[in-house]
């Protein structure tokens, strides 16, 4: 099956400052990658919807302002999170899929601690 | 997309069949019923998907109600690696708008005991 990346895998930063997170489409081109975030012990929730040069598509609630999502390839997204704070701690993972089937392929995620 | 309703959990038997209900009863005509599953601090992993008709693959079976109010994940023989938590999903079909877009809900936790 495709394969999709993240990078990287975990990372801890500080109060204050912006962290990137890479999401890739190793194997297939992706026009469209959705970010998700998941809080322990609870369910993913979607975020955005990237697409491939144009602007994201947020859901509900969330602050594009702050979660900064840019899809300049067609097999790379990136999110990130400015201005980072204890709350943005999370599990972020994205997904791609091909357009020929339904099937939704994602990333191993990406576990964000911020002190 | 339709909203689900799972089990909060369920135990298995190794090597014995697990059946995972799901109601969707809000299902729309076009909108598949998808079945994903997570394993601990990792990204979710498909494991199967359909429409109407019942559905195999190699990872498991799906039995979808006449009406689509109801579907059912079926794993022929549950091995310990099967833990995880399966999410049923409604919605999201090739054509549609919301392709590729799943609402997650709390999913059921599987316990597979050796």
């Amino acid at each position: 099956g495709a394969v999709v990346s993240q990078h990287p895998s975990w990372v801890i930063c500080k109060s204050g400052t912006s962290v990137k997170i890479e999401c890739r489409s190793l194997d297939f081109q992706a026009t469209t990658m959705f970010w998700y975030r998941q809080f322990p012990k609870q369910s993913l929730m979607l975020m955005a919807t990237s697409n491939e040069g144009s602007k994201a598509t947020y859901e509900q609630g969330v602050e594009k302002d702050k979660f900064l999502i840019n899809h300049a390839s067609l097999t790379l997204s990136t999110l990130t999170v400015t201005s980072a704070h204890p709350e943005d701690s999370s599990f972020y993972i994205c997904s791609a899929g091909l357009s020929v089937d339904y099937e939704q392929y994602f990333g191993p995620g990406t576990r964000l601690t911020v002190t | 997309d339709a909203k689900t309703t799972q089990p909060n959990s369920m135990e298995s038997n190794e090597e014995e069949p697990v059946h995972l209900p799901c109601n969707h009863s809000t299902i729309s005509g076009t909108d598949y019923i998808h079945w994903y599953r997570q394993l601990p601090s990792q990204g979710p992993e498909y494991v199967i998907h359909g429409l109407t008709s019942n559905v195999n693959n190699r990872m498991a079976s799906l039995a979808i109600a006449e009406d689509r109010k109801s579907s059912t994940l079926i794993l022929h023989r549950a091995t310990l690696r099967d833990a995880a938590v399966y999410y049923c999903i409604g919605g999201a079909d090739a054509g549609g708008t919301s392709y590729g877009k799943l609402t997650f809900g709390q999913g059921t936790i599987l316990t597979v005991h050796p």
